[in-house]
């Protein structure tokens, strides 16, 4: 089956950098590519996903890009915010016995924005 | 109101009793899951299901059951709860785009 590795586990920027958090994938037929952001004591929020049929995706301060051939992907959070720190997850979609919709997570990034 | 919510939000139950946590959607999404949330684990899948009447197991299942008589219902059952099933779990529901949304979760704790 499917098996996603994220890098780092944590990760601690200055307010106004950058992030960047790596995930990798190994199945070649996996199609799409979620990132959640999870809060304290609250389930994972989609905050922006990328189909193998694009290169890159942006939505305001965060973009996600995918290589296919490396099979690996990343998400980018660009000048960063306190209300950014939180765990990240990337996921990639894989073979099921009924279609393609489960999802395989990796371990997490814990992000912290430093004021 | 609209959405996935679980519950309850949080349960102390006894090692070698049956548990039962409770997921319902309001948005008729066919896909539904059950995660596990442990530190360093991440998030593993127990089951899922299809549709009502079509589950199949994830990635850890033993030890747990689900049913999915309804398409708004995924309960999940633990038939005798062991300290190893103390954890966060996550219900999720997919909808037509691929995007997963997530309950609250439970956080479970068996002494």
């Amino acid at each position: 089956g499917e098996n996603v590795e994220q890098h780092p586990s944590t990760l601690s920027v200055q307010e106004g950098d950058s992030a960047v958090i790596k995930c990798t994938y190994s199945d070649s037929a996996s199609n799409y590519f979620p990132w959640y952001k999870q809060e304290l004591g609250k389930g994972p929020q989609l905050i922006i996903d990328i189909r193998s049929n694009v290169g890159e995706k942006k939505d305001q301060r965060i973009a996600v890009t995918l290589n296919k051939t490396a099979k690996h992907f990343s998400l980018h959070i660009t000048e960063t915010q306190p209300e950014d720190s939180a765990v990240y997850f990337c996921a990639a979609n894989g073979k099921s016995n009924f279609g393609n919709e489960k999802l395989t997570f990796g371990t997490g990034t814990r992000l912290t924005i430093i004021p | 109101d609209a959405g996935i919510t679980q519950s309850p939000r949080y349960k102390i139950t006894e090692t070698g009793r049956q548990v039962t946590l409770m997921c319902h959607q309001t948005w008729s999404h066919s896909y539904m899951f059950w995660y596990r949330q442990d530190l360093g684990h991440g998030l593993r899948l127990i089951y899922y299901s299809a549709a009502a009447d079509i589950t199949d197991k994830g990635e850890v299942p033993d030890g747990y059951v689900v049913s999915r008589s309804k398409t708004e219902n995924f309960p999940l059952t633990l038939e005798s709860a062991t300290r190893s099933q103390t954890s966060v779990y996550f219900c999720a529901s997919i909808g037509g785009i691929g995007a997963a949304f997530f309950g609250q979760g439970t956080r479970l704790t068996v002494v």
